[in-house]
This record gives C-alpha cells, structure tokens and sequence, in this order.
C-alpha cells in the first residue's frame, strides 16, 4: 500500500471548522483514500472515504485533490467528542482487506 | 457502539501465560481481523479470518494464534506471554473482504503481562 503523510497533531477551537491534510504522492489509479479516526480508549471508527470525486456524509468531508496527490478531511463544525487520532489510509487494489494504520494526526479541540 | 463485542475488556496476566480473546463480530459480518495497539509499534494488523478460513497474516507471532468459529466468533490465543505482548487487541468485522468495505471495530480488550 503506498504510504501516507500526516502531521503528528493539530489544534482546533470548539464549533470552528477542522481542516485535516494528508499527503500521499505515490498513491495509485486504484486506491482508495480512507479516514478512520480513534477517540480515547476507543477501537477506530470509520469516517469517511473515497476515490477521485469529494465526498460528504453526516461526520465530515473529503476533499481529493485533481491530482489525487493529496487529500483534505474537514469536519465542519469541531466538536469536543471530535477531539482524537485521525489516520488517513490508502487501500490499493491489491491488497487484503485489513487496514494499514500510520501515526495518524491528534486532533486536539480547544472549548 | 460498532456491534462489534470483545471479551474480556480487561486481562491481567504473568509472564509465560497463555490467554484467549474473544470477538463476536457484527451480525451478517463474514470478516474478522485482529490488531495489536502498542505505545511503540502504533496499530499492527495482525491476522484476518473470512468464513472461517484465514485470509491473511500481518506481524503476528508464532506464539500467537487465531481462529474462526462456525458461529463466526473468532478466538485470538496469545502463548509464553512476555512483557512485551501487554497491549490493546482490537477485534473488527466487515461483510467481506473488498478494499472499499468498512471495518467495525470492538472497544478492545486490554492485556497487561506482569
């Protein structure tokens, strides 16, 4: 799977939009970009996820760059409960199916 | 809460042991996977199980195994516990294996080798 790049952390304030970036310059025709994100003493939780076209569902955004070289998470409005470790994955076509989690970004939400 | 369940919430354990985790995945859910989350190595897959088969094995030990049942509950059986197997093992499911599904994961069971 090709490898993504993410800030170790990132501070936000309360009821403020969250833009989270991930860079994955090696990523191919057939990846996939997925965000799953771990609140404190918490198993992962999916977010969001997608290939080429941005996409919106009840928790966030994803914003793919054209060149799919990067993409953006936003949370709209950051919520205290929002406070956690986003990881951003790439699932190429031909991988199993287990996820391949990096450092990911500590979202911290200041009220 | 995922519908994914994981038992016991909390294990504590001497060093040599052996112990059994346990994971009920979501109803209709055909895949079970297993991670490790150590302060170190961050979250490492470990193994996955689809109907009953294994499907693919991450960075797990041999003194690990796994297995799936019939019911689809899989069991993770970690043996000769060292210290450094204290960790958070989490359990997910999704209904098949393709790179877009979802995985649930369950709140985990933590592991303390003493």
């Amino acid at each position: 799977d090709a490898k993504t790049t993410q800030p170790n952390s990132m501070e936000s304030n309360e009821e403020e939009p969250v833009h989270l970036p991930c860079n994955h310059s090696t990523i191919s025709g057939t990846d996939y970009i997925h965000w799953y994100r771990q609140l404190p003493s918490q198993g992962p939780e999916y977010v969001i996820h997608g290939l080429t076209s941005n996409v919106n569902n009840r928790m966030a955004s994803l914003a793919i760059a054209e060149d799919r070289k990067s993409s953006t998470l936003i949370l709209h409005r950051a919520t205290l409960r929002d406070a956690a470790v986003y990881y951003c994955i790439l699932r190429d076509a031909g991988s199993q199916g287990n996820l391949i989690f990096g450092k990911g970004t500590k979202l911290s939400v200041k009220p | 809460d995922s519908g994914v369940t994981q038992t016991p919430k909390h294990l504590i354990t001497a060093t040599g042991q052996r112990v059994t985790l346990r994971c009920s995945p979501r109803s209709g859910d055909l895949s079970v996977y297993w991670y490790q989350q150590s302060l170190d190595q961050g979250l490492q897959f470990l193994i996955q199980y689809y109907n009953g088969e294994e499907r693919a094995k991450g960075n797990i030990l041999e003194r690990f195994s796994a297995q799936q049942f019939p019911d689809l509950h899989s069991e993770l059986n970690l043996s000769s516990l060292e210290l450094g197997d204290s960790a958070l093992y989490f359990c997910a499911s999704s209904v098949a294996t393709a790179r877009v599904e979802t995985q649930y994961f369950g709140p985990g069971t933590r592991l303390l080798v003493l």
